[in-house]
């Protein structure tokens, strides 16, 4: 049984650029959440997608948007990239009792 | 806003030793809890989840929940240096607007020394 799988691993964009970051959730799983952790902090909410709608969206620009498709799986579009953006960005998959699942995540790095 | 707080350590303890780690919360209607391990660049990894008042426990880990006081804990036995890791608690946002968002707090670096 796969878990929650992220690609890619690692990104390194130059400030203003636009990028795209996949999830595909854990088997079984219909929500997907959207988190950012920078160094040394806990990770940030930034939305969550069930049925295709984003659903609840943490205290992110409109820069931040997404995408879930029907195989239930999702993409985090970032636009107009910023320094400050470089962190870790984790997808998690929401199974019974609200326990979300994380995967790898990606490594951002913003020059 | 609401809040999640936890001492970001780091906590030194002994091998065999108990480590304690703390967090407080600040929403009061909060009903679901979880402690992730992350070790150093890698991704939480679930170990505990308690959502009543009171203990519990699993293997050498026991988490504790204290709504009253807005408090969870989270007890390691026999601490070992494969536990050395960031512990981060996180709390299920209360309300019927909330999906499963979680609010996290900074984390608490644990090394168990040999």
């Amino acid at each position: 049984d796969a878990g929650v799988t992220q690609s890619p691993t690692h990104l390194i964009k130059t400030r203003g650029q636009q990028v795209t970051l996949r999830c595909s959730p854990k088997s079984g799983h219909d929500t997907v959440s959207w988190y950012q952790q920078a160094l040394g902090q806990g990770p940030q909410f930034i939305f969550q997608y069930y049925e295709e709608e984003e659903r609840q969206r943490g205290n992110f620009p409109d820069r931040f948007s997404g995408h879930q498709f029907p195989n239930y799986s999702s993409e985090l579009n970032v636009n107009a990239l910023l320094l400050g953006d470089s962190a870790l960005y984790l997808c998690a998959s929401r199974g019974q009792g609200n326990i979300q699942y994380f995967g790898a995540g990606t490594r951002l790095s913003v020059l | 806003q609401k809040e999640v707080e936890q001492n970001s350590g780091p906590l030194s303890v002994p091998e065999g030793a108990i480590a304690s780690l703390n967090c407080t919360y600040s929403d009061r209607g909060s009903q679901s809890f979880f402690w992730y391990r992350q070790y150093s660049g890698k991704s939480p990894e679930l170990i505990m989840f308690i959502y009543s008042n009171g203990d519990k426990e699993d293997g050498r880990f026991t988490a504790q929940l204290n709504k009253a006081s807005q408090y969870v804990s989270l007890l390691i036995r026999d601490s070992q240096p494969s536990d050395s890791a960031t512990y981060l608690c996180a709390v299920k946002e209360a309300g019927g607007t909330s999906y499963g968002k979680l609010t996290f707090g900074q984390g608490t670096i644990l090394t168990v020394h040999p």
